[in-house]
């Protein structure tokens, strides 16, 4: 079964401060997909970015950077000078095929807290 | 281009009446999605349409729970003799390949 955890519920940082969220998954597929959505207090999820399970480089968007390591079953998400925008609930996500459709698995959100 | 989405925003029902929440998906979009949000909680998947196809309604937490999607494009998620644990966000999300895009959800409320 495809699993993604969260370990990091909360966390607080102070502005411009670096922060990396984790993600950790699990699947028996070889072709998969990950996602980080982010939910701020509006309550839209707002779609970050899609890796594909054959796409190991890294990514930078901005302040936004993102580290594929297959390995370690890991995609986390760094944000680079955190600003109080920043702050809202982040969700991993995978999204493995069955049965011709994308079944997606979403991690319990890590919420973010950037304090002024 | 429009993005998904949902009606109504909020809803306030009392226990045991039905509810029925719409989304909208974007345009071209063939895969409809819809999830719950609890308080504070990860997202839940409900049901999937895609196309014509069966829908998966695996997620479905009872048979309270149905949803419908006409035309291959509107989907309506009604709920019947709903019950306080229902209050919940409801979000809807599309996706045309792998990638979905979600509607800003509707917040339900069972006094």
């Amino acid at each position: 079964a495809q699993k993604v955890t969260q370990a990091q519920t909360e966390i607080s940082v102070v502005e411009k401060e670096d922060v990396t969220l984790d993600c950790v998954y699990e699947t028996r597929d070889t072709t998969y997909y990950l996602f980080w959505y982010k939910q701020p207090p509006s309550g839209e999820l707002v779609f970050l970015i899609r890796r594909n399970s054959f796409d190991e480089q890294n990514e930078i968007s901005g302040r936004y950077s993102w580290n594929f390591q297959k390995s370690t079953s890991s995609f986390n998400f760094t944000i680079t000078a955190s600003q109080v925008v920043d702050s809202a609930v982040y969700f991993c996500a995978l999204s493995e095929s069955r049965r011709g459709y994308q079944k997606v698995t979403f991690g319990i959100g890590t919420k973010l807290q950037v304090i002024p | 281009g429009a993005g998904v989405s949902q009606s109504p925003s909020n809803k306030v029902t009392e226990k045991g009446k039905d509810v029925e929440l719409r989304c909208d998906p974007i345009s071209g979009h063939t895969a409809l999605y819809w999830y719950r949000q609890s308080l504070g909680q990860g997202l839940e998947f409900l049901i999937y349409f895609q196309g014509n196809s069966a829908p998966d309604k695996s997620g479905l937490p009872s048979d309270r729970f149905s949803a419908e999607r006409t035309g291959g494009s509107v989907s309506t998620l009604t709920i019947q003799r709903t019950q306080q644990e229902d209050s919940a966000v409801y979000l809807c999300a599309s996706s045309s390949q792998t990638t979905q895009y979600f509607g800003p959800g509707t917040r339900l409320l069972v006094l």
